[in-house]
């Protein structure tokens, strides 16, 4: 069975500290996907990115970096310099890539991390 | 702004009630899902729909009744809801062969 842990249920910073998300997976797959995702209070969960497990190059995107580390199965994300905009609650998901037919399409999201960022 | 389109984005129904959550996609994914999130939880699969057919259901009760009328369209009735239904209800899309979901605004669904 997958599974994905958040062991930060809430994290609250004061606006341009830098934080770190983590999150580790379990999975018996070879091949899966790792994801996060925001939800803002509006509701939508907003996509913000897409690790393939062969793809262990860590990524930058603006103030957003991610660490994907295979050996201890961890997948963390840092926001940089963060802003009260970032509030949210964060999600690390894993993808089940044999679930019925709709390859990577069953998602396992971790808890979430609520993240309070203070003026 | 997202490109899954959800209506009502609120709605408060009675328990005799039937109602129709509808999702709206136009980027050509022929993949469809729903989603159930409680409050301060993270969501849960309820459906998901491949080209038009129904492909995964989530031991969902039969009070939730899906429908995939195009590959644009996907509709979730609701009827003989209790009062622990009440929750924000997620549509999302995904392109075949892909992995990202994209996810609506959802619907908030209210049971009295």
């Amino acid at each position: 069975a997958q599974k994905v842990t958040q062991a930060q249920t809430e994290i609250s910073v004061v606006e341009k500290e830098d934080v770190t998300l983590d999150c580790v997976y379990e999975t018996r797959d070879t091949t899966y996907y790792l994801f996060w995702y925001k939800q803002p209070p509006s509701g939508e969960l907003v996509f913000l990115i897409r690790r393939n497990s062969f793809d262990e190059q860590n990524e930058i995107s603006g103030r957003y970096s991610w660490n994907f580390q295979k050996s201890t199965s961890s997948f963390n994300f840092t926001i940089t310099a963060s802003q009260v905009v970032d509030s949210a609650v964060y999600f690390c998901a894993l993808s089940d890539p044999n679930a019925g037919g709709t390859s990577y399409g069953k998602l396992t999201f971790g808890q979430g991390t609520i993240l309070t960022v203070h003026p | 702004d997202t490109e899954v389109t959800q209506t009502p984005k609120h709605l408060v129904m009675g328990m005799t009630n039937k109602k129709s959550l509808k999702c709206e996609q136009h980027m050509g994914h022929r993949a469809m899902y729903w989603y159930k999130q409680k409050a301060k939880k993270p969501p849960e699969l309820m459906f998901v729909y491949s080209y038009e057919k129904l492909s995964i259901n989530e031991s969902v009760p039969s009070r939730f009744s899906p429908e995939c009328p195009n590959s644009s369209l996907l509709n979730l009735h609701l009827h003989a809801l209790q009062p622990e239904d009440s929750a924000l209800y997620l549509c999302a899309s995904r392109i075949q062969g892909s992995g990202e979901l994209f996810f609506g605004e959802g619907s908030r669904l209210t049971v009295l």
